[in-house]
C-alpha cells in the first residue's frame, strides 16, 4: 500500500469554481500535514501545513481527519494562478532507522483552470 | 536574500560519466536533503544529513554519493552505477528536526537541476 495517496486528477475546472483535493495515507504515526504546491518544471512551495483543528488562509482550507487518515484542501473561487500541481506530504512521529521527521510526498494532484 | 542554489539549471553527460550537482543554502539550515523526481512520479529521497559530517541514505541511494563537510553545502554526485539517472533533481533543508509533537519542518527547495545523460 502507498505511504501517501492523491487522485492525480487532472482537475480541470472554470475560473470561479470550488475545487476539492483529497489524501489519504497509511502510517498512523504520521505526525505533521502539509500541502505543497508545485508548478510546472519548478521546486515545490509550501501552500499551507495542516493542524488537527484544521485551518484557513484566504481561499484555501485545508483539513484534518486523524481517524480516517485523511487530509483534504478546499479551493475556493479558483484563479487562473491556481493551475499547478498540489502535492500532499507527511512526516513521521516514530524513528525509523533515523528517517523521523523526513517528508513523504504523495504524487500530486494537477489543477488547471480555464477562463 | 536567503535561501537555496543549485546549479547547474540544466546539465548533460554521457553514460557512463559521474557528474556532481551543487546545493548551497544560507539559511543557517542544519538539515539537507536530496530527491529525485520523475515526470508524473513523486518526490523521492536519495539521501539527507541532519548535521554536518553526518549522512544518511534515503529510499533510493543506489548510485549516488554525497558529502556534508560544510553545513552549507550538500553536494550530490550521480556515479556511472545509477542506472538511470536522467530525472529532476530538487535539494532542499530545514531546520533540524527537534522531536515531539510541536515539531515542525517546514523543507525549503532549490530551483532543481534537470540532468539528461545522453
Amino acid at each position: 500500500r502507498k505511504e501517501v495517496e492523491q487522485d492525480p486528477g487532472p482537475f480541470n475546472v472554470p475560473e470561479g469554481a470550488t475545487v476539492a483535493f483529497n489524501c489519504t495515507y497509511s502510517n498512523s504515526a504520521s505526525q505533521s500535514f502539509f500541502w505543497y504546491r508545485q508548478d510546472c518544471r519548478k521546486e515545490p512551495k509550501l501552500l499551507m501545513s495542516v493542524y488537527s483543528s484544521g485551518n484557513e488562509d484566504g481561499r484555501f482550507t485545508a483539513q484534518l481527519n486523524r481517524a480516517s487518515q485523511y487530509i483534504s484542501l478546499l479551493i475556493r473561487d479558483s484563479k487562473l494562478s491556481d493551475s499547478a500541481t498540489y502535492l500532499c506530504v507527511v512526516t513521521l512521529r516514530v524513528n525509523y532507522g533515523g528517517s523521523q521527521g523526513n517528508l513523504i510526498f504523495g504524487k500530486g494532484t494537477k489543477l488547471s483552470v480555464k477562463p | 536574500d536567503g535561501g537555496i542554489t543549485q546549479s547547474p539549471k540544466y546539465l548533460f553527460r554521457k553514460e557512463g560519466q559521474n557528474v556532481t550537482l551543487s546545493c548551497e543554502q544560507n539559511l543557517n539550515h542544519d538539515a539537507m536533503y536530496w530527491y529525485r523526481q520523475d515526470p508524473g512520479q513523486g518526490l523521492r529521497l536519495i539521501y539527507y544529513s541532519q548535521i554536518v559530517n553526518d549522512f544518511q541514505k534515503g529510499d533510493i541511494a543506489e548510485g549516488y554519493s554525497v558529502s556534508r563537510e560544510k553545513k552549507e553545502s550538500f553536494p550530490l554526485t550521480v556515479t556511472s552505477a545509477q542506472k538511470n539517472p536522467t530525472a529532476f533533481y530538487l535539494c532542499a533543508s530545514s531546520i533540524r528536526w527537534s522531536g515531539g509533537e510541536s515539531s515542525y519542518n517546514e523543507q525549503f527547495f532549490g530551483p532543481g537541476t534537470r540532468l539528461t545523460v545522453l
